[in-house]
Parts: C-alpha cells; structure tokens; sequence
C-alpha cells in the first residue's frame, strides 16, 4: 500500500501563531487526499478533501479561512492552521486514496501530527 | 447517506481468550468496510477491508471479519487476545460515488494479563 508521511510529528507553538502541516504520498501519486482531526479519546472527524489542481471540499462546520489546504502536487498537501488557538490542539491526521485496482479505495493515513497550542 | 455505529465503546478480555468488536453500518450503495487500529498517540494501521469479494476476511495479527448484509453488520473477532491488542479500533464504511469515508466512534480495547 501507499506509505504517506507527515511533518512535524509534533509541533508546539503560541496562540495567534500560524503552523503548516505537510502530508507527503512516498509512492503513489494521491489526487485525492483527506484532512482527519482527532480530538482526545473521540473518533476522527473528516475536515475537508482535498483534490489536486481544484480547491479543497470542506465539512460542514469547518472553517476553510481557519484551515487552509493547498494540494501542490500529486505527492504532498499542506495544512495550515491560522491564527491557532488552544482550541485547536489536536491530533491531524491526514490520508490519500487508493486509485483502484488492487489499492481498491483504502485509504492510507500518515502518522498524525499532534498540534498543542500555548 | 452512510453511518456506522460501534456498539461498545469499551471491550475488556482476558490474555488468551476471543476478541469481539461489533460493528453495524448503514449506507445507500454497496459499501466497502474496513478495521483499523490506532495505539496510544499513533496514526492507524489498516487491520482487514472487505470490498465486495469474499464476505469473510482474513487480516493482520490474526484478526478477521464476517460481512453480512442481511444485519449490516461488520464485527472483528480474534481467537486468542494477545497483550499487543491493546488498542483503539475503528470500524470504517465507504461507498457512494465520492468514496466519503465515515468512521465510527472507536471502541478500546483493554487485555487484561
């Protein structure tokens, strides 16, 4: 299956602060990737899906001023967190689709990023 | 429209004996369902998924899962619990043309030595 990496793994930073939070597909080319964020003992909850060369698709509730995703290429996504607040201390996870075939429509998911914010 | 509902959200066994994690979905198209496991402060392993092939599937770590669509229901089972099995699982359905993924909300699993 596809490996995807995520960077920081961790990452501590001041409210009112931006952070930037990379998803990289290592070996398949993803031209759809997903924004997951785990809040503490909860499930993950969908943010938005993000297609390469058109703008992400938020969820319902999410802001997409606050959470800025830029699907560069094939192999990474970026999202930013503006303006973080303590409030957005949480664990992002992020995750690109199987294109078919034998990868059917698993998704594979990076790492996770765990965000704290002062 | 698609859901799926993780009956408990906690499970505790005994090292060595069977593991079940009940799982029911709902969906409006032929779903695709899938088992992953999440230890403490990682990101998720894919344990089984069932897309349409055969309704009994073999996975990692001994686990497998019975689909059946008569209860459209998805439960992982184990023989043997192992101490290692100590995780967060979580039941996944996708289906429709947009392969929208929903997961439920995550049962922990504890094993007790």
């Amino acid at each position: 299956g596809a490996v995807v990496s995520q960077h920081p793994s961790r990452v501590i930073c001041k409210s009112g602060t931006s952070v930037k939070i990379e998803c990289r597909s290592l070996d398949f080319q993803a031209t759809t990737m997903f924004w997951y964020r785990q809040f503490p003992k909860q499930s993950l909850m969908l943010m938005a899906t993000s297609n390469e060369g058109s703008k992400a698709t938020y969820e319902q509730g999410v802001e997409k001023d606050k959470f800025l995703i830029n699907h560069a290429s094939l192999t990474l996504s970026t999202l930013t967190v503006t303006s973080a607040h303590p409030e957005d201390s949480s664990f992002y996870i992020c995750s690109v689709r199987g294109g078919g075939g034998a990868g059917g429509n698993e998704q594979f998911f990076g790492p996770g990023t765990r965000l704290t914010v002062l | 429209a698609q859901s799926v509902t993780q009956l408990d959200s906690h499970v505790s066994v005994s090292e060595g004996t069977p593991v079940l994690l009940r799982c029911n979905y709902s969906s409006s198209y032929s779903p695709s369902l899938f088992w992953y496991v999440q230890h403490p402060n990682k990101g998720l392993q894919l344990l089984l998924k069932y897309t349409s092939a055969a309704t009994l599937v073999k996975g990692i770590n001994g686990f497998e899962a019975e689909f059946k669509k008569s209860e459209t229901s998805f439960h992982l089972t184990k023989p043997s619990a192992h101490m290692s099995d100590a995780a967060e699982y979580f039941c996944v359905v996708s289906s429709g043309g947009y392969q929208k993924v929903t997961f439920g909300t995550g049962t922990k699993l504890q094993v007790i030595p």
